[in-house]
């Protein structure tokens, strides 16, 4: 069966440092992978997507792989801040119609 | 400009109650979804709709129904409402061409009880 596996629930790191969130998935061949921030209480909302060929996307502090060998995502926030405490989510999308799939999510805390 | 807005944004049923979860969007998106999320499982896709007139459903369908007959609303029916439907539940839309896929939009939730 398909499964997407985000690499732990929670993750506490101190400001400064850089966070790596990791997305595995098994059974899936997706066209499209995205990341989603969501703060308690709130929808989630994108971040930064990435394309089956491309691997690597950087926006501002956040950067992403996309290693289709391995069938993994990694989620780098460089520089972390307090204000990066969220849960982050992956997303993958075979490219059609629908079944956009989503990971549990890794809350990450960063402290100062 | 109000993106995408569901309500309510609470909820307590009792068990076998019926009630209709509403999603409105003003971005002119073709595709809507409803997905729950529950503690540890992740958001996981309820019904969509690639435009109106058009549903199909998602991973976890069943006791739910959709329809959606105007580009801008596609409300979720809870036919008899379940503890196991106890969740929060985010209606999501997205503009799709072909294999053109873009972010999706998402609502601030409903988060419904059913006791």
């Amino acid at each position: 069966s398909q499964k997407i596996e985000q690499n732990s629930e929670a993750l506490n790191i101190q400001e400064g440092k850089t966070a790596t969130l990791t997305c595995n998935y098994t059974n899936y061949s997706p066209a499209y992978l995205q990341w989603y921030r969501q703060d308690p209480g709130r929808g989630p909302v994108f971040l930064l997507l990435i394309r089956e060929n491309e691997k690597e996307k950087r926006k501002e502090r956040l950067k992403v792989t996309f290693d289709t060998t391995l069938k993994q995502s990694l989620f780098h926030i460089t520089a972390s801040q307090p204000a990066d405490s969220a849960t982050y989510l992956c997303a993958l999308d075979r490219g059609y119609n629908n079944d956009m799939r989503f990971g549990a999510g890794t809350r990450l805390t960063v402290k100062p | 400009n109000a993106g995408v807005t569901q309500t309510p944004k609470f909820q307590v049923l009792k068990t076998g109650q019926s009630m209709t979860l509403q999603c409105a969007q003003d971005m002119n998106h073709e595709y809507m979804s409803w997905y729950r999320q529950d503690p540890g499982m992740g958001l996981r896709l309820i019904h969509y709709s690639v435009g109106a007139g058009i549903t199909d459903q998602g991973e976890v369908p069943n006791g739910y129904n959709v329809s959606r007959s105007t580009t801008e609303d596609f409300p979720l029916r809870l036919l008899s409402a379940a503890p196991s439907q106890t969740s929060v539940y985010f209606c999501a839309t997205t503009t799709r061409g072909g294999r053109v896929n873009t972010e999706a939009f998402f609502g601030q939730g409903t988060r419904l009880t059913v006791v």
